[in-house]
């Protein structure tokens, strides 16, 4: 079964670290991957999506991801966070055809000042 | 202007009542989705509906029906409802039901089964 991984569940940062939240997933077809911000108590918004074309995306907000396909890895990063950038991180993951949005298990980050 | 809402924001009831959450796009969108998002935030589909037709269908159980009246709403009716139907509900839509459209997210409903 298709996966998606996670791996820090709360990755606490000062403002103005660099941030850099893993994702991998199982899948060895062609996918295509997307990162969503949950702010509290909000719904998810889209940060960025790669479905073809330039592996490195850039997104909103600052963010960019990589899509490095020998690692199944769709990592986000951002070179300076802000007290704002504190929420759920969630990768996703879809195949082709009607096949659902897969999430990972979400990556809480804290920015402390 | 709201592209999807979803009605009520919460929804607190006791085990064994029926209730339902609505959901509405105004984006033009084909498809609707229900996420549900548990108490640890780990986001799984549940339906997946297209031109009002079911087209996702995942392991959730009978008593969750969903219902599109069209293709612009997805309701979700639970019957009798059991302690761990407590999460937060999630709408979405997209596009096309097609890997490489968007999916847009409703605010969510907290619902709380005591």
């Amino acid at each position: 079964a298709q996966s998606v991984s996670q791996h820090n569940h709360h990755v606490i940062l000062s403002e103005a670290a660099s941030l850099e939240l893993g994702c991998n997933y199982s899948y060895g077809g062609t996918v295509n991957l997307f990162w969503y911000v949950q702010y509290p108590g909000q719904h998810l918004q889209l940060l960025l999506k790669y479905f073809s074309g330039d592996p490195l995306v850039k997104g909103i907000k600052g963010f960019e991801a990589e899509f490095i396909k020998s690692k199944f890895s769709f990592n986000l990063r951002k070179p300076s966070v802000q007290w704002s950038d504190t929420a759920e991180y969630f990768c996703a993951v879809i195949r082709s055809g009607n096949t659902p949005l897969v999430f990972g298990k979400g990556t809480r980050l804290s920015v402390i000042a | 202007d709201t592209a999807v809402s979803q009605t009520p924001k919460y929804l607190v009831t006791q085990m064994g009542n029926d209730k339902s959450i609505k959901c509405e796009q105004n984006l033009g969108h084909d498809t609707m989705y229900w996420y549900k998002q548990d108490s640890k935030k780990f986001l799984k589909i549940m339906f997946s509906y297209n031109n009002k037709e079911l087209i996702i269908n995942e392991t959730v159980p009978n008593r969750f029906s969903p219902k599109s009246p069209d293709k612009a709403h997805l309701n979700l009716h639970i019957n009798s409802l059991e302690l761990g139907d407590s999460a937060v509900y999630f709408c979405a839509s997209s596009q096309v039901a097609a890997a490489g459209y968007e999916q847009y997210f409703g605010p969510g409903t907290r619902l709380t089964v005591t």
